[in-house]
C-alpha cells in the first residue's frame, strides 16, 4: 500500500536561513507524482512544488526545491532564505498516475509544522 | 482565475441535521475531489469525479454521505444525518487532464469548517 511519512512534527528555523523538511514514501507503482502543499494558519492548502518519478532533474520553484532521491524513496522540501510568512504546516503527498486503474488520488503525510523565528 | 470556490466557509449544526457543502471547481478542470481533514486522521479522500462521474467513493461513509456533480461547474457533498464525529474541515480540489498526466496538480478550495454539536 502507498504511504507517505513525515517524521518531523515540528521544525524551527531562523529567518533567512534554509530549512529541509523530510518526506519518505512507499509505493510499488513505477510511475507516480510527489507534491508539497503549504497550509498556513488561515487553513487553505497551497500547492508549492511537484516532482515526477521519471523527472531527471530535481524540481525548483523560486525559493522551494525538492531533493528527490528515488532509490531512497525520499522527496525532501528545501526552503531557502526562510521568511516569517513561511511559518505554516507543510504536507507531502503522493499520487499514482492516472491510467491502469489507478485512482489518481493524493495520499498525504501527517504534516510538519514550520516556525520561522525572527 | 477565481480558483476553487467552496461554500459555506463555516457551518455549525446540531447532530441529526442535514448539511450540504458546495463546490465550484476551476473552469475547464475535469476532475473534482472531496477531502476531509481532521486532527486524528489527517487529510483523506472521500470521493472524486471525472467528467461528472463518480470514479472512487471508497473513502466515503455511504450510509450518511452522498456526493453529486450535476454539471461540470458544481458539486455537492451532503451529510444526513450529521454526527459530531463528522466535525472536520472539508476541502474540494480540482485538476485537469494534461498532456502529461503526471503533472496534473490538484488545486484546493479554502475549505468548509464543519462543527456538529
Amino acid at each position: 500500500a502507498q504511504k507517505i511519512t513525515q517524521t518531523q512534527p515540528g521544525m524551527f528555523v531562523q529567518e533567512k536561513e534554509a530549512v529541509t523538511l523530510d518526506c519518505t514514501y512507499d509505493t510499488s507503482d513505477p510511475s507516480y507524482g510527489l507534491f508539497w502543499y503549504k497550509q498556513p494558519s488561515s487553513g487553505e492548502m497551497i500547492f508549492l512544488i511537484y516532482q515526477g518519478s521519471y523527472d531527471q532533474q530535481n524540481a525548483t520553484e523560486g525559493r522551494y526545491s525538492l531533493n528527490f532521491q528515488k532509490a531512497r524513496k525520499s522527496a525532501n522540501l528545501v526552503i531557502s532564505a526562510s521568511q516569517l510568512g513561511d511559518s505554516a504546516m507543510y504536507f507531502c503527498a503522493m499520487r499514482e498516475e492516472f491510467g491502469s486503474g489507478n485512482t489518481g488520488k493524493l495520499i498525504f503525510g501527517q504534516g510538519t509544522t514550520l516556525q520561522v523565528k525572527p | 482565475d477565481a480558483g476553487v470556490i467552496q461554500s459555506p466557509r463555516h457551518e455549525v449544526t446540531e447532530m441529526g441535521q442535514e448539511v450540504t457543502l458546495r463546490c465550484k471547481p476551476i473552469s475547464g478542470h475535469d476532475y473534482l475531489f472531496w477531502y476531509r481533514q481532521t486532527m486524528m486522521q489527517g487529510l483523506e479522500l472521500l470521493v472524486y469525479f471525472n467528467n461528472k462521474a463518480v470514479m472512487d467513493d471508497s473513502g466515503m461513509p455511504k450510509d450518511r454521505f452522498s456526493a453529486k456533480m450535476p454539471n461540470a461547474s458544481f458539486s455537492t457533498l451532503k451529510i444526513q444525518p450529521s454526527e459530531p464525529r463528522d466535525s472536520a474541515v472539508y476541502f474540494c480540489a480540482s485538476s485537469s487532464t494534461g498532456t502529461r498526466p503526471s503533472t496534473d496538480t490538484q488545486y484546493f478550495g479554502p475549505g468548509t469548517r464543519l462543527t456538529v454539536l
